[in-house]
């Protein structure tokens, strides 16, 4: 497609239900990110793919988080058992070649709300 | 471990006036720095980046910043500023493993 899309944009969920959150990277790109915004904050790392392989978890903030992107291009972030604080902006972004360039290219967002 | 600060939260200017957003890294080696734009509703956009070479970089709509490593700052300009850049303005420092690391950004306010 022509950007990264994400879905869905709005979720509303009940503490300690389950959430699935889905990015359609731009095609062809190899490398897949994860970010989490609070709100009046800066994105912050949750994960990251090259191709299918998770390089990098370091920034998922409980085993209650979960990211694959089974073939290398669709990816989907699960929360299980949402907690409030849980609520945020969670941003995809894919970039052509490892990211090592650093340039980024983000979907809007998927906007959690725990109840 | 690498950190960003941007040490304001809201800028207020007038329509064709000049900005200058700050940026303060924390980083050991040269640092490979970016500047993204959020606007509402729209996912963040890079404006420019910097990795080595010439310290005033120049990028899109507009904007320039300038590398200052005895001040490990990075801030960005614009000499006159038009009311579609109000916006959120975070920039990042790229961390190992391909990660970035964000400020908590800047809210910019244009008055007309």
């Amino acid at each position: 497609g022509a950007g990264v899309s994400q879905s869905p944009r709005y979720k509303v969920a009940k503490r300690g239900q389950d959430v699935a959150l889905r990015c359609d990277p731009i095609s062809g790109h190899v490398s897949l990110f994860w970010y989490q915004q609070a709100l009046g904050q800066g994105p912050e790392f949750l994960t990251y793919f090259q191709n299918e392989a998770q390089l990098d978890k370091s920034g998922l903030p409980s085993d209650r988080f979960f990211a694959e992107r089974p073939e290398g291009s669709v990816s989907t972030l699960k929360i299980q058992r949402t907690q409030q604080e849980d609520s945020a902006v969670y941003l995809c972004a894919s970039s052509l070649i490892g990211g090592e360039t650093g340039e980024l290219f983000f979907g809007e967002g998927s906007r959690l709300t725990v109840l | 471990a690498q950190s960003v600060t941007q040490p304001d939260i809201h800028i207020t200017v007038s329509e064709g006036a000049s900005l200058e957003l700050r940026c303060n890294y924390s980083y050991g080696a040269t640092p490979y720095l970016f500047w993204y734009v959020q606007s509402p509703g729209q996912g963040l956009q890079l404006l420019l980046k910097y990795f080595s070479g010439d310290t005033l970089v120049q990028g899109i709509k507009g904007f320039e910043a300038e590398f200052k490593r005895s001040q490990s700052s990075f801030n960005l300009r614009k000499p006159s500023v038009h009311w579609s850049d109000a916006a959120e303005y975070f920039c990042a420092v790229k961390q190992y493993g391909n990660k970035l690391v964000f400020g908590a950004g800047t809210i910019l306010r244009v008055k007309s």
